[in-house]
């Protein structure tokens, strides 16, 4: 199946300061999520974004289809922003992985007050 | 808005018996998933659903069995449990299947086995 590679794995911030979370895919898609899983373990979706910028608040996202990367970036970061970082892709359409969606190991975000 | 709705939340279970979870997706969400987060580890899927009738299936161990309802609620059962089952278990739902379609994730149920 396709490979998603997150870097990096553990990423340690001073309240207030900005990041940069990258997800790097193996394969073309048709689907790229972002999630936050906080430490209740809840799944929250951050952005659907196959392709192109978009921005919710501090945070923003970009994904470059052609060149098989995503960024997510978290600015004045706050203690609430502390949990894991999912990147999570479908590849394309091909008959037995419809809408299945592959996972990266995450970012280990640790915001500090 | 109306999301996924997962119960219970928290299960916990002895060697070799046997756990059904239930996931009620979003209003009008035709497709269902479910994914088994072990502890330390990334979201791995294990079967999904469209329409009622299974559309992928993943790393699911035979002595796990899914199906979706009527109602397109779906229920994981889960039998001869052992201790490496132990973990959390999300269902998501989405409206449709491949290209443009985003999944939404239910708070999970978490399984012990003990």
């Amino acid at each position: 199946g396709i490979q998603v590679e997150q870097s990096p794995p553990d990423l340690i911030l001073q309240e207030g300061a900005n990041s940069t979370l990258r997800c790097n895919f193996s394969d073309s898609v048709n689907n790229l999520q972002w999630f936050h899983q906080n430490p209740w373990g809840q799944l929250i979706n951050l952005f659907y974004i196959p392709s192109g910028t978009k921005q919710n608040g501090r945070l923003s996202a970009t994904t470059v289809a052609t060149e098989r990367y995503s960024l997510l970036y978290i600015s004045s970061s706050q203690t609430t922003d502390s949990g894991v970082y999912f990147c999570a892709v479908s590849p394309p359409d091909r008959g037995s992985t419809l809408g299945r969606l592959y996972f990266g190991r995450g970012t280990q975000l640790t915001v500090w007050p | 808005a109306a999301g996924v709705i997962q119960s219970p939340r928290h299960l916990i279970k002895e060697k070799r018996e046997t756990a059904t979870l239930k996931c009620y997706p979003i209003p009008r969400h035709d497709t269902v998933y479910w994914y088994q987060q072990g502890p330390g580890q990334d979201p791995q899927f294990l079967i999904s659903f469209y329409e009622k009738m299974q559309s992928d299936k993943g790393s699911i161990p035979d002595r796990f069995s899914a199906q979706q309802f009527s109602d397109y609620h779906s229920e994981l059962n889960m039998s001869s449990l052992e201790l490496g089952d132990s973990a959390l278990y999300f269902c998501a739902s989405s409206l449709g299947q491949g290209a443009g379609t985003e999944a939404f994730f239910g708070q999970g149920t978490r399984l012990t086995v003990v």
